[in-house]
């Protein structure tokens, strides 16, 4: 089975734009959740999409977003970048996104905001 | 909320020396734990998990930890590593239920030395 991807691996933007990141999970999962992975903060959890519904979310602004489509790929968008938003952002799936089931993490893309 | 503290930035060892990684978790039951590694440019790839039963668990590339719940630790061994271990180790929390995603230590950079 292929493994989790994401597109695009590399991102410059400057402030005030918006980026739109992309991930396919792995065939069969119907869990995405996404992660942002900063030095100073580490791996900060996103948020989580299952059968194209928002499960759960975390401590982020609003100007973080995501969806999720019917073939299980999803999205998320920045929107007004903003330097601290300069980050590893690293897409998970599973087949259904329970607690103990294991997480396969896709390279990450990194965005880096100028 | 749970939280995750690993207490070594960094750890240098020598090859084929023996590795013990710490992390400790705050949560309020028995947690589901996973250790993590990333290495350069890669995402995560689980090493180990622990859910219930057993409290040494045996992982991926000879890996092991053990679940201490009176230290609220879980602690990740090696009895001789390879220059190939070298990369960056994240003990994580799952909450039973599911919600919020996984929660990340800020990892351990460990150094390899021949």
């Amino acid at each position: 089975k292929a493994g989790v991807t994401q597109t695009p691996r590399y991102l410059i933007k400057t402030r005030g734009q918006q980026v739109t990141l992309s991930c396919s999970p792995i065939s069969g999962h119907r869990s995405v959740s996404w992660y942002q992975q900063t030095p100073g903060q580490g791996l900060q959890f996103l948020f989580e999409y299952f059968s194209e519904t928002q499960r759960n979310k975390g401590n982020f602004p609003g100007r973080f977003s995501g969806r999720q489509f019917s073939n299980s790929r999803s999205e998320m968008n920045v929107s007004t970048l903003e330097l601290g938003d300069s980050a590893l952002y690293l897409c998970a799936s599973g087949p259904l996104g329970t607690a103990q089931e294991t997480q396969y993490f896709g390279p990450g893309t990194r965005l880096l905001v100028l | 909320a749970q939280s995750v503290t690993q207490p070594d930035i960094h750890i240098t060892v020598s090859e084929g020396a023996s590795l013990e990684l710490r992390c400790n978790y705050s949560y309020g039951a028995t947690p589901y734990l996973f250790w993590y590694v990333q290495s350069p440019g890669q995402g995560l790839q689980l090493l180990l998990k622990y859910f219930s039963g057993d409290t040494l668990v045996q992982g991926i590339k000879g890996f092991e930890a053990e679940f201490k719940r009176s230290q609220s630790s879980f602690n990740l061994r090696k009895p001789s590593v390879h220059w190939s271990d070298a990369a960056e180790y994240f003990c994580a929390v799952g909450a039973r239920g599911g919600a919020d995603g996984l929660t990340f230590g800020k990892g351990t950079h460990l150094i390899i030395q021949p």
